[in-house]
């Protein structure tokens, strides 16, 4: 069966810190991967998504940046972080020709002082 | 484009009764239809599907919902609440064509009262 992880589960991270959270995912190959950031427990905003390894697409224009070194790792960086940036962040992967629903990860909690 | 509206931003429903969530959307062609719950501090588990068939789905923790295509609807019920059923849900959509994308409706917080 599949599994997701993430790293950490938590995060306290001072203004203008570096930032590198951490998404793999077993069980499946050639997975769809998805960053997703959630504020004060709602919305769900699509950060970026992967259908392939070196393939991002980014949604929304900011100062986070996705990469995708492997085939079942995404990786969430930033160079230095703002205080907007603190939330819930969540990874998720899909099968690319399949159920299309996407599962997801536990989730990072990032709390940038 | 593409939208999904989840109109009640809470739900309250005596345990034991009935229970509905509403959603609808908007989506250009046929959609492929999901229902997520959240627990605190948890990601998003992943509930039912409408992809193509039956109009009425059934999922996980005994729910199901029922999709409706002349109202553009699919709403999440559940014959008898439990207590355990307080959670946040989210209704998504996405289009029946290619590798589309989710959009996620902002989330209705179900509380289940003893």
């Amino acid at each position: 069966s599949q599994t997701i992880h993430q790293w950490p589960a938590t995060l306290v991270q001072p203004v203008g810190s570096p930032l590198s959270l951490e998404c793999t995912v077993e069980g499946t190959s050639n997975p769809n991967l998805y960053w997703y950031r959630q504020a004060a427990g709602r919305g769900l905003q699509l950060l970026f998504y992967s259908v392939g390894i070196g393939q991002i697409s980014s949604e929304v224009p900011q100062n986070l940046s996705a990469s995708r070194p492997q085939d079942r790792q995404f990786i969430l960086s930033s160079k230095k972080l703002l205080l907007s940036d603190s939330g819930f962040y969540l990874c998720a992967w899909s099968e690319v020709r399949s159920s299309y629903e996407q599962y997801f990860g536990p989730g990072t909690r990032l709390t940038v002082t | 484009a593409q939208s999904v509206a989840q109109p009640e931003d809470q739900v309250n429903v005596a345990e034991g009764n009935p229970l509905t969530v509403k959603c609808t959307y908007s989506v250009s062609g046929n959609p492929y239809l999901f229902w997520y719950v959240q627990y605190p501090n948890r990601g998003l588990q992943f509930l039912l599907k409408y992809i193509t068939g039956d109009n009425l789905v059934k999922g996980s923790y005994g729910f199901e919902a029922e999709f409706n295509k002349s109202q553009t609807s699919f709403h999440l019920k559940k014959p008898s609440a439990l207590v355990s059923d307080s959670a946040l849900y989210f209704c998504a959509v996405r289009r029946n064509f290619g590798n589309e994308k989710l959009t996620f409706g902002t989330g209705t917080r179900l509380t289940i009262i003893p």
